[in-house]
């Protein structure tokens, strides 16, 4: 089966500084993509970035990075200089490719950010 | 390019009613997935649609049910309303389902049953 894990509850990190949100997943499929949304206290999932098994490079987007280690079944989420706007939810998501898997995206539990000014 | 659009944005029920709720994708995408987010039990997947075929199913009840138009517009329903389901239901579109594009997600239905 399947899962995402994400260990940190909450995090907090001030304004201006970089913060990395940690996500490790597990899967015996050798083809996946990760994903990373964004959910403000209005509900609506905002998507950041996407990666996928077989990229050689880290997906980057605007202030995004996504630090993709394969061996080590991680994922993690780099922020880089917080906005105010930043605080939020953030889930780390996964999906399998494949006609039987298509469409189904798996969620981590959520990490808090909360960006101090 | 307007994004996904759910309505309505929220609703009150009473347990035992029944309820639709509406998710138009983004103009272009094939395949549309509802979710079902609450507290204790976080983002689960309720099913997928891609041009008018349910494709992929999560571990709910019957009483969960959906349908796709040829617009790829699509409809859930929920009957027999128990508590246990309120929840905030979120509608997701990407463009042609092969899993290898993003999930861009509605600003989702809020259902309260009392």
């Amino acid at each position: 089966a399947q899962k995402i894990t994400q260990t940190q509850p909450g995090m907090f990190v001030q304004e201006k500084e970089a913060v990395t949100l940690d996500c490790t997943y597990d899967t015996s499929d050798q083809s996946y993509g990760l994903f990373w949304y964004k959910q403000p206290s209005s509900g609506e999932m905002i998507f950041l970035i996407y990666q996928g098994s077989y990229d050689e490079q880290n997906a980057t987007e605007g202030r995004y990075s996504l630090n993709f280690q394969k061996a080590r079944k991680s994922a993690n989420l780099v922020i880089s200089a917080s906005q105010l706007g930043d605080s939020a939810m953030y889930f780390c998501a996964m999906r399998l490719h494949g006609s039987s898997n298509t469409g189904k995206l798996i969620f981590g539990q959520g990490t808090t950010l909360q960006v101090k000014p | 390019k307007a994004g996904v659009t759910q309505t309505p944005r929220y609703l009150i029920k009473t347990r035992g009613q029944q309820v639709t709720l509406s998710c138009s994708p983004i103009s272009g995408h094939r395949s549309v997935s509802w979710y079902q987010q609450t507290p204790g039990q976080g983002l689960q997947f309720l099913f997928e649609y891609f041009s008018e075929t349910q494709r992929n199913k999560g571990n709910f009840p019957g009483r969960f049910s959906g349908r796709q138009f040829s617009n790829s517009r699509s409809e859930m329903n929920v009957s027999t309303l128990e508590l246990g389901d309120s929840a905030l239901y979120l509608c997701a579109s990407s463009l042609d389902g092969t899993g290898r594009a993003p999930e861009y997600f509605g600003p989702g239905t809020r259902l309260l049953v009392l």
